[in-house]
């Protein structure tokens, strides 16, 4: 059954450095998402793609916050300078055109020191 | 604006036990509603969803029916198992946006 993917698993870095989280979504899958989830409070969303533009974005996607479909397979988040508030786990999501259903990936730990 | 509210966790059960973890939702709209659960070290998979007033959602032995006149979502199973231990999310979407919007999920520990 295909699945979302990212990479890494887990990235540490040091705050004030940029960071790129990767996704693969479905390979038919049209509309792509990431959210967030600080530990021990609720799974945010972040911003929704389609089309290769930005469909809809939350107050914490702010400036320092950036995705890009740089081919047609992979789906990327970019942190321009990390914050210690910026430690969560990101997740990828995506779906099929029409009313579906959003498939997530598995999650990458981002721990900013 | 939209929100979902479920039990805090973790909620920790016998093998063979009847299961409930409630959820309430505040919505503008007429939401869709779902489960999704996280297994350890794994992505959120939907386990069940309910698109309108009385539908119920089913899977893996695990229920929830859409009740309008409470705004609840209650997950429900007959007798857990030990392969239930995950982390359960209940969620809404509506039509207007694309977003799903989050509970704060309840760990459950199975115990053999």
């Amino acid at each position: 059954e295909p699945e979302v993917t990212q990479t890494p698993s887990h990235q540490v870095t040091q705050m004030g450095q940029e960071v790129i989280l990767r996704c693969v979504p479905i390979s038919n899958h049209l509309y792509f998402y990431w959210y967030r989830q600080i530990l021990g409070q609720k799974v945010e969303f972040l911003v929704s793609f389609y089309n290769n533009e930005i469909s809809e974005k939350s107050e914490i996607f702010d400036d320092q916050f950036s995705v890009e479909r740089p081919d047609g397979s992979n789906f990327t988040l970019k942190i321009r300078s990390t914050k210690l508030e910026d430690s969560a786990m990101y997740f990828c999501a995506s779906r099929r055109e029409g009313p579906d259903t959003q498939y997530f990936g598995p999650g990458t730990r981002l721990t900013v020191l | 604006g939209d929100s979902v509210t479920q039990m805090e966790g973790p909620v920790t059960l016998s093998e063979e036990a009847f299961l409930t973890i409630n959820c309430t939702y505040t919505a503008t709209g007429y939401p869709s509603l779902f489960w999704y659960v996280q297994y350890p070290g794994e992505g959120l998979q939907l386990l069940l969803k309910a698109t309108k007033a009385d539908d119920k959602g089913s899977n893996k032995g695990f229920e929830a029916t859409y009740r309008k006149e409470t705004t609840s979502f209650h997950l429900e199973k007959g007798s857990v198992q030990v392969s239930d231990s995950a982390v359960y999310f209940c969620a809404l979407s509506e039509m207007r946006d694309d977003k799903i919007i989050f509970g704060k999920g309840t760990r459950l520990h199975i115990l053999p």
